[in-house]
C-alpha cells in the first residue's frame, strides 16, 4: 500500500491477556518508530528502529512491552499481561532515513483494556 | 535530552483572526523542529519542519513557524483562521544524539478551536 498499515485498527482485551499490534511500514523506510497517545496526554516514544541497528527501547513503559522488527519491514508490538493504564492509541510511524525526516503515520490502534 | 514544552492545552479564535500556538523546547544538540496536526478520527499530518536552513519556515494550509534560538521556541502562526484548522496540534523536536538521533520528542499538544 501507499501508506503505513496498522492492523487491528480496534482492540478490546481482559486485562492479564497479550496483545500484539502490527505495523507495516512504508516500503524502502528504514525507520520505524512506536508511540502511545493515552487519553489526555501528548504522544509518548516508546521504541525506534533504525535499519540493522540495535532498537533505542527507552521509551518502553514496563517489561511487559516488547516490539520486534522482521526483515527491516513489518513490526509488531507485544503487550503481556494487559493492564486497564495500557489502554491507548498506538501510533506506528516510518521515515526513509529515521534522521528526523518527514514520518509517515499510520491511523493507529485503539486498545481498550476492561 | 530534549523535551518540548507547548505552552497552551487548549486555544479558541475566531474564524479570520489570527491563530498563534506557543512551543519551547531543550535539546543538548542542534534540534530539528516540527509541528504536526491531527483532525479528529484521522492521522497525524506534517505541517512543518525547521532543520537549521532559514529561521522562518512555511508549511501547507497557510501556517508558519519562527525559530528563535535565544528564546528556546518554536511558535506556530496563522494570519486568519479557518474552521477547518480546527484540530489538535503537535510541536516535536528531534535530533538527540548518538543512537537515538531520530527520535521525536512530543509536546502535549494544543488543542484549537475555531468559532465561526
Amino acid at each position: 500500500g501507499a501508506g503505513v498499515s496498522q492492523s487491528p485498527s480496534n482492540k478490546v482485551t481482559e486485562k492479564g491477556k497479550d496483545v500484539e499490534l502490527r505495523c507495516d511500514p512504508i516500503s524502502g523506510h528504514t525507520a520505524l518508530y512506536w508511540y502511545r497517545q493515552s487519553l489526555g496526554q501528548g504522544l509518548e516514544f516508546l521504541i525506534y528502529f533504525q535499519g540493522n541497528s540495535a532498537p533505542d527501547k527507552s521509551g518502553l513503559p514496563s517489561d511487559r512491552f516488547s516490539a520486534e522488527r522482521t526483515g527491516g519491514s513489518v513490526s509488531t508490538l507485544t503487550i503481556q499481561r494487559t493492564q486497564q493504564e495500557d489502554s491507548a492509541v498506538y501510533l506506528c510511524a516510518s521515515s526513509f532515513t529515521g534522521g528526523g525526516e518527514k514520518l509517515f503515520f499510520g491511523s493507529g490502534t485503539q486498545l481498550s483494556v476492561l | 535530552a530534549q523535551s518540548v514544552t507547548q505552552l497552551d492545552s487548549h486555544v479558541s479564535v475566531s474564524e479570520g483572526t489570527p491563530v498563534l500556538l506557543r512551543c519551547n523546547y531543550s535539546s543538548s544538540y542542534s534540534p530539528s523542529l516540527f509541528w504536526y496536526v491531527q483532525h479528529p478520527n484521522k492521522g497525524l499530518q506534517l505541517l512543518l519542519k525547521y532543520t537549521s536552513a532559514a529561521t522562518l519556515v512555511k508549511g501547507i494550509n497557510g501556517f508558519e513557524a519562527e525559530f528563535k534560538k535565544s528564546e528556546t521556541s518554536f511558535h506556530l502562526t496563522k494570519p486568519s483562521a479557518h474552521m477547518s484548522d480546527a484540530a489538535e496540534y503537535f510541536c516535536v523536536v528531534s535530533g538527540g544524539g548518538g543512537t537515538s538521533y531520530g527520535k521525536l520528542t512530543f509536546g502535549q499538544g494544543t488543542i484549537l478551536t475555531v468559532h465561526p
